[in-house]
């Protein structure tokens, strides 16, 4: 069957503007994952959605990133005015039911702020 | 502050060898304990540990615990050119908080 899929693949913004990154889990799964993978870092965790309800989002690296998921399905994840730094890879992952179910990972959208 | 340290950070070794990679971690409230392997983007599941001194085993792969001594091996026999990636590991702690080490980079020669 379909896994995730992300888009877009790859992104080039100028710094100050906003981007949009998106999320699509496999059908039925109703927890879904946000990492970030910096250039010669670990995989670093943004946030997580358990079905509807309201995500943790102390993992958000600053008050400029923000992601919603509607209708416990699709995923889009936020970034205000990007800044350099904000380059990386952004991983989504999703899982039947939780966290304790096998996380199966998108290919990742490749962001690079200019 | 919470924190996972893998080791060794990159490792070479031979077909046919056997690898230990290490995790260490301080981590309050800890649920889980999970290892990836890391190939271009994406990262794999392997394994997810919850309890103490259960081995959990996939084919060549290999996986432990110890909640005592706050550490998890991730053993790999027999090892083939196509085991080399990175390992990562990863924490999970209540309130759904991920931590995850820099990673264990593997090259496996023919």
């Amino acid at each position: 069957g379909a896994g995730v899929s992300q888009s877009p693949s790859n992104k080039v913004t100028e710094k100050g503007k906003d981007v949009e990154l998106r999320c699509d889990p496999i059908s039925g799964h109703t927890a879904l994952y946000w990492y970030r993978q910096s250039l010669g870092q670990g995989l670093e965790f943004l946030i997580y959605f358990q079905g509807n309800s309201a995500p943790d989002k102390s993992g958000l690296p600053s008050d400029r990133f923000s992601a919603e998921r509607t209708g416990g399905s699709v995923s889009t994840l936020t970034i205000q005015r990007t800044q350099q730094e904000d380059s990386a890879v952004y991983l989504c992952a999703s899982s039947l039911e939780g966290v304790t179910d096998t996380q199966y990972f998108g290919p990742g959208t490749r962001l690079t702020v200019l | 502050e919470d924190k996972v340290v893998q080791s060794p950070l990159s490792l070479v070794v031979h077909e046919g060898d056997t690898v230990t990679l290490n995790c260490s971690y301080e981590v309050t409230n800890f649920r889980s304990l999970l290892w990836y392997k890391q190939e271009k983007k994406a990262p794999t599941f392997l394994f997810m540990l919850t309890s103490s001194g259960i081995e959990k085993k996939s084919g060549r792969l290999s996986s432990i615990l110890d909640k005592k001594e706050l550490f998890s091996i991730l053993n790999i026999t027999a090892t083939q050119t196509g085991d080399s990636a990175v390992y990562l590991c990863a924490v999970e702690r209540s309130g759904n908080q991920f931590y995850f080490g820099t990673g264990t980079s593997l090259t496996v020669i023919p």
